[in-house]
């Protein structure tokens, strides 16, 4: 029963391609973001979702594009992948935008 | 200025001792405060929340000073299993982007 899930949890790929990072909870929240954590632990927020709606759009390059089909899921591609890439990418959940947030497991992405 | 900053450490402290980090903000909107502990490859998780008076829950107590803009973790009678990474979040509240420090990290001795 777990309240935030990430799909895959590893991501090796090349350079060039595209690939998806998907999130679900079970949590009945409103409110959900994808962060970025790079080699440096740096937790940087990218976007937040509430009620479907596009609430927050950090200054992502416009390869990332999220999607959020319902309030229980988000999902997360990227075209044409970067070295710059490679992090940790954290998907969360809140009630609503100033609560506590509960984070996934995180999908650890290498570039190669 | 980072909008959410935190001495990075590492804070290397023995068993049994008491241990104190701060966190700065600047935009004085802000609203919401919290403290989150990360383990090594681990995702964050709340460890309290930080309220206008102070609060405290177990061995670890938290402050909030407006007027200087900072927010305070204690923790007393470190253990070994308090060794992680804090970080420190401030949210202006409504729609507007919460905020994560960079993290203090502790480790602590046997």
């Amino acid at each position: 029963d777990t309240a935030v899930s990430q799909t895959p949890k590893y991501l090796v790929t090349q350079m060039g391609n595209d690939k998806s990072i998907k999130c679900e909870q079970n949590l009945g929240h409103d409110t959900m973001y994808w962060y970025k954590q790079d080699s440096k632990k740096f937790l940087k927020i990218m976007f937040s979702y509430n009620n479907k709606e596009l609430i927050i759009n950090e200054t992502v390059p416009n390869r990332f594009s999220p999607k959020s089909p319902d309030k229980a899921h988000l999902n997360l591609h990227i075209n044409s992948l970067e070295l710059g890439d490679s992090a940790v990418y954290f998907c969360a959940s809140s009630d609503t935008p100033t609560e506590t947030q509960y984070f996934g497991p995180g999908t650890r992405l290498l570039v190669l | 200025r980072k909008e959410v900053e935190q001495d990075p450490g590492p804070f290397n402290v023995p068993e049994g001792a008491t241990v104190a980090f701060n966190c700065t903000y600047s935009n004085s909107a802000s609203q919401s405060f919290f403290w989150y502990r990360q383990d090594c490859r681990k995702e964050p998780k709340l460890l309290m929340s930080v309220y206008s008076s102070g609060n405290e829950d177990g061995r670890f107590t938290a402050q909030l000073n407006r007027a200087s803009q900072y927010i305070s973790l204690l923790i007393r009678d470190s253990k070994l299993s308090d060794s992680a990474t804090y970080l420190c979040v401030a949210s202006p509240g409504g729609y507007q982007k919460v905020t994560f420090g960079t993290g203090t990290k502790l480790q602590v001795i046997p």
